[in-house]
């Protein structure tokens, strides 16, 4: 069971440039949502999916665009990549969106030059 | 909005109790705990819900107080493998976790 899997481990882009990271998961859960993680400042939501083709935005999702068109993938995209953006990226699921845990992939390490 | 959670920071030694404390200004379905080790992805502690049901930890108890939205992760006899920072994330509607900032906790022997 290989749980929730992140693609790429690491990547380093150059401002302007647009770029996908994948997230798949094998659990048939519904709930799905991607974090970015900085120094200081936690985890902080860029968007979230409650089910196929539903999708809503976080905390801060300027930048960023995502969709839902399976169960089992929910791709984040970076537009026009700024160093803003450099950060630890995680994806997440779980079974539904208030009662069960998260289960987080082993996140994508992006710095943007 | 992301919760507050309290202190930033602990040191304890081994054998040691602490308390690290959330709060959020919104009403809350439920509060998540969770453990981060450096360079790794963070991993499930506990769940709260509306109306006292737990899930989570064996060794670590939580309380959640639903009038005043605030929860509490109690850590009894420290142990070295306890050091992480630990987050806590609240429901305020349906799908949407939000994390506080994270305390980072040290044990030493």
């Amino acid at each position: 069971n290989a749980g929730v899997t992140q693609t790429p481990k690491f990547q380093v882009l150059k401002t302007g440039q647009s770029m996908t990271l994948q997230c798949a998961q094998d659990m048939n859960h519904e709930y799905m949502s991607w974090y970015r993680q900085d120094p200081g400042m936690g985890l902080r939501l860029i968007h979230y999916s409650v089910g196929a083709g539903i999708t809503d935005q976080g905390e801060v999702p300027n930048g960023y665009n995502v969709s839902r068109s399976t169960t089992e993938d929910f791709p984040l995209r970076l537009l026009s990549a700024a160093p803003s953006q450099t950060s630890v990226y995680f994806c997440a699921s779980s079974s539904d969106g208030v009662n069960e845990k998260l289960f987080f992939g082993s996140g994508t390490q992006l710095s943007v030059l | 909005q992301q919760p507050v959670q309290s202190p930033q920071a602990v040191i304890l030694r081994e054998g040691e109790d602490a308390v690290i404390n959330c709060s959020s200004s919104k009403a809350l379905y439920s509060v998540h705990w969770y453990r981060q080790k450096h360079g790794e992805a963070p991993v499930f502690l506990m769940i709260l819900l509306k109306g006292g049901e737990q899930k989570g930890h064996e060794k670590i108890s939580a309380s959640f107080n639903e009038k005043k939205q605030q929860s509490s992760l109690y850590l009894t006899a420290s142990q070295l493998s306890y050091s992480g920072t630990y987050f806590c994330g609240t429901r305020t509607s349906y799908g949407k976790l939000t994390f506080g900032q994270g305390t980072i906790l040290t044990v030493h022997p």
